[in-house]
């Protein structure tokens, strides 16, 4: 089955300055990885996606490239604020197969 | 207007007793999920119903049994409970089978085992 590693595990950084959450996937059938934000007691929500189609896509500060040789895809957030403190997984699926989630990043953005 | 509601959000039990969380959804979607959030918030699927049909079955004991009376319905009983079995337990939906698509999760129903 699918085995989804992300890394950092933590990670602190200062208002304004970018965020760079990296995984890996094991499954070279996987085609849709989706990143999801849970903010603290709260439901992990879809913040953004991509497809196996596709290598970047950009959402306002938050975009996510995907290297489907290497099989590892990143989040990158820019300009944090402090809203943006939260954990964040990843995750891989492919068609007709359950989401496998990454083990989750907790970002601290500092004022 | 809540999308996908669970019930209780907050569910405190001694060992050995038997509790049950209910789910339901109002987004119109085929498939329901529940997933477990340990204590270190690891996100891991426990059980997929498509229209009330069981696809997605993962190792968990069987002391855990889901039902889903229809499509928009997943409740999740748990039998004998386990101190081990103290987490979060998210419900979660999604429009497709095979989740190419997003999912709609539930509040959490945190469960404390004594």
């Amino acid at each position: 089955g699918e085995n989804v590693e992300q890394h950092p595990s933590t990670l602190s950084v200062q208002e304004g300055d970018s965020a760079v959450i990296k995984c890996t996937y094991s499954d070279s059938a996987s085609n849709y990885f989706p990143w999801y934000k849970q903010e603290l007691g709260k439901r992990p929500q879809l913040i953004i996606d991509i497809r196996s189609n596709v290598g970047e896509k950009k959402d306002q500060r938050i975009a996510v490239t995907l290297n489907k040789t290497a099989k590892h895809f990143s989040l990158h957030i820019t300009e944090t604020q402090p809203e943006d403190s939260a954990v964040y997984f990843c995750a891989a699926t492919a068609a007709g197969n359950k989401l496998t989630f990454g083990g989750g990043t907790r970002v601290l953005v500092k004022p | 207007d809540t999308a996908v509601s669970q019930t209780p959000k907050y569910l405190v039990t001694q060992m050995g007793n038997d509790k049950s969380i209910k789910c339901e959804q109002n987004l119109g979607h085929d498939t329901m999920y529940w997933y477990k959030q340990d204590s270190k918030k690891f996100l891991k699927i426990m059980f997929s119903y498509n229209n009330k049909e069981l696809i997605i079955n993962e190792t968990v004991p069987n002391r855990f049994s889901p039902k889903s009376p229809d499509k928009a319905h997943l409740n999740l009983h748990i039998n004998s409970l386990e101190l081990g079995d103290s987490a979060v337990y998210f419900c979660a939906s999604s429009q497709v089978t095979g989740v190419t698509g997003e999912l709609f999760f539930g509040e959490g129903s945190r469960l404390t085992v004594l």
